[in-house]
């Protein structure tokens, strides 16, 4: 089946501009995440939902990242006021089940460039 | 504090040579869970296993072996008979404490050269 789909694959802005990211999670799997992934480090967490609501936004940064999922499924990640210090590969990815442990499947990626 | 280290950047190998990747873990928490995922050039994060901390059984998938100690908290990945194939970035994660989020590490860059 299809895995987890991320649009736009790149994304250029400019400083102090508005994005939206976005996030298709597996079919069936009620468990999403978003990822921050910098050059030549490992991801790291930003936020978790189940179903509709976030569970666990303690990797966002700041205010300026907000992040929806109004009907279980898709989600957007927005940032507002973009700085340069944004510039990420942005990662998301679903589990199956709500429950801590499950496998965690990424999609390819959103590349965020804040010129 | 829950932590992952893969002290090894880089490494490099020639095409059939055997290769370890080193993974070691801090957490207090008796049930975790232990990941390992490849990122080949394209970018897209591959999962290749999990493991839970209540089964400390080595695993072989093919040319791929896991070998999870607890008695030194590591989690280490063989690859043996490299490919030039397996040239990609590879994490290994922690995921404890009753929480979803997987705890990475910097990753190791290997590259298998023909």
């Amino acid at each position: 089946g299809a895995g987890v789909s991320q649009t736009p694959s790149n994304k250029v802005t400019e400083k102090g501009k508005y994005v939206e990211l976005r996030c298709d999670p597996i079919s069936g799997h009620t468990a999403l995440y978003w990822y921050r992934q910098s050059l030549g480090q490992g991801p790291e967490f930003l936020i978790y939902f189940q179903g509709t609501g976030a569970a666990d936004d303690s990797g966002l940064p700041n205010d300026r990242f907000f992040a929806v999922r109004p009907e279980g499924s898709v989600s957007t990640l927005k940032i507002q006021r973009t700085e340069r210090g944004d510039s990420a590969v942005y990662l998301c990815a679903s589990s199956r089940l709500e429950v801590a442990g499950d496998t965690q499947y990424f999609g390819p990626g959103t590349r965020l460039t804040v010129l | 504090a829950q932590k992952v280290t893969q002290a090894q950047t880089e490494i490099s190998v020639v095409e059939k040579e055997d290769v370890t990747l080193d993974c070691v873990y801090e957490t207090r928490d008796t049930t975790y869970y232990l990941f390992w995922y490849k990122q080949p050039p394209s970018g897209e994060l591959v999962f290749l296993i999990r493991r839970n901390s209540f089964d400390e059984q080595n695993e072989i998938s093919g040319r791929y072996s896991w070998n999870f100690q607890k008695s030194t908290s590591s989690f280490n990945f063989t690859i043996t008979a490299s490919q030039v194939v397996d040239s990609a970035v590879y994490f290994c994660a922690l995921l404890s404490g009753g929480y979803n989020k997987l705890i990475f590490g910097a990753g190791t860059r290997l590259a298998v050269h023909p």
